[in-house]
């Protein structure tokens, strides 16, 4: 069984720039959540896909948006870089919306 | 509004010295409560998730409980491999989707 994966490791952007992170899920799992963590902080939850249509949305701006792919794998995409927006990006897949959440790696993004 | 809080922010132990972990919350419902393991600039690894009071879960050296406000993870006889930060998640009924976190506690065994 092959877990959730995340590309790219780390990624270093300057301040206006946009990016798009990306997440396959694990087998089975139709259900894939991006969460922003700070250091030192807990996760943060920006949104849900399940199967393709966002569903549920935390405190983010517009600027960030995502998609959900047929096989389940989806994107992150943060416009207008800020240097707060410097932080990992997790992402999580489940079996349904409600059941528990197992992450990915994480992508490591820098703002300068 | 639903919150998590995590207490100690940071334990140290000596190999072998068992103790607690708390995460006490408040929510509207509570639907799940999860326990996580992060390892340093990694992604959480799933531990236990609890769904009513007075329920436990087992692990090797951890053992997880849960009341009406709060969850304690317990650590017997650690390791210095069990070194990591323990995040808490709660998961509302009305919300269902979204896990709540705390801040986690950042645990040091010392061999």
């Amino acid at each position: 069984e092959t877990g959730v994966t995340q590309s790219p490791t780390h990624l270093i952007k300057t301040r206006g720039q946009q990016v798009t992170l990306r997440c396959s899920s694990q087998s089975g799992h139709n259900t894939v959540s991006w969460y922003q963590q700070a250091l030192g902080q807990g996760p943060q939850f920006i949104f849900q896909y399940y199967r393709e249509e966002e569903n549920g949305r935390g405190n983010f701006p517009p600027r960030f948006s995502g998609l959900q792919f047929p096989n389940y794998s989806s994107e992150l995409n943060v416009n207008a870089l800020e240097l707060d927006d410097s932080a990992l990006y997790l992402c999580a897949s489940s079996y349904l919306a409600e059941d528990t959440q197992y992450f990915g790696p994480g992508t490591r993004l820098t703002v300068l | 509004e639903d919150q998590v809080t995590q207490s100690p922010e940071a334990l140290r132990l000596q190999e072998g010295e068992s103790s607690s972990l708390n995460c006490s919350y408040t929510v509207s419902g509570l639907r799940g409560l999860f326990w996580y393991r992060q390892d340093p600039g990694k992604g959480p690894e799933f531990l236990f998730t609890l769904y009513s009071a007075g329920e436990e879960k087992e692990k090797e050296r951890l053992k997880a409980t849960l009341t009406k406000k709060e969850s304690f993870l317990h650590i017997t006889a650690p390791k210095p491999e069990d070194s990591a930060t323990y995040l808490c998640a709660v998961q509302a009924e009305y919300n269902f989707n979204k896990f709540y976190f705390g801040s986690g506690t950042k645990l040091n065994v010392k061999p």
